[in-house]
């Protein structure tokens, strides 16, 4: 089984900060990484597809990059409503989806 | 818009079934694979299963594989996880969503507000 794993676990931030969060694979997925964002008591929001698509209706200050084991995902300017947990997720064909431990992202 | 709405959640006791739903409306429902996904209480995301369009690909998670049944009514605008010999590390909230794709197993665009699963003597 393909396992993820993020980084930091957690990180404190200030409204105009930029943030980068690590994911990374077990195996190489090429390309198939997707990055979610959840806010308490809601449903997670699909942010960015096969690792650099931003997701129809996402700002464009969220931006994802990587490919084979190690992916990013950046948001440029730390926007208040931005402050939520973010799950990356491989779905490399025939190795199911498996979601990373998340990583939340709190106001400083 | 399109909506995805879960129904099927309860108290249920370890070693019991549970059956969940999820309707679907304001998409072209047969086209695409669904997925079921869980949370545990304060817990991260969880896959748990997913069904191609045509049912053609059914796929679990290990932690369920073998108890939980994936399957959907395309005619319904519906599919289902049905849950058999429960324990309380299946309680969770149970979202369904919708793949990205259509024909495709890819990224999950659409979800549920979930319903919540507490597995409890």
């Amino acid at each position: 089984d393909i396992q993820m794993t993020q980084s930091p676990s957690s990180l404190s931030a200030s409204v105009g900060d930029r943030v980068t969060i690590t994911c990374r694979a077990s195996q190489s997925i090429s390309i198939y990484l997707n990055w979610y964002q959840q806010k308490p008591g809601k449903a997670p929001n699909l942010l960015i597809y096969a690792a650099s698509n931003l997701q129809s209706g996402v700002p464009s200050r969220f931006s994802g990059s990587g490919s084979g084991t190690d992916f990013t995902l950046t948001i440029t300017t730390l926007q208040p409503e931005d402050f939520a947990t973010y799950y990356c997720q491989q779905s490399y064909s025939g190795h199911g989806f498996t979601f990373g431990p998340g990583t939340k992202v709190a106001i400083k | 818009e399109g909506q995805l709405e879960e129904s099927g959640g309860g108290l249920v006791q370890p070693g019991r079934s549970l059956r969940l739903s999820c309707a679907a409306s304001g998409f072209t429902f047969k086209d695409y694979a669904m997925h079921w996904v869980r949370q545990a209480p304060g817990k991260g995301l969880e896959w748990v299963s997913s069904i191609s369009w045509n049912s053609d690909i059914r796929d679990y998670a290990d932690s369920v594989r073998g108890r939980f049944t994936i399957s959907r009514d395309n005619a319904k605008k519906s599919f289902y996880l049905e849950m058999n010999r429960l324990s309380a590390e299946d309680t969770a909230l149970y979202y369904c969503a919708k793949d990205r794709v259509g024909g495709s197993l890819d990224a999950f665009d659409m979800w549920g507000r979930g319903t919540m699963v507490t597995v409890s003597a």
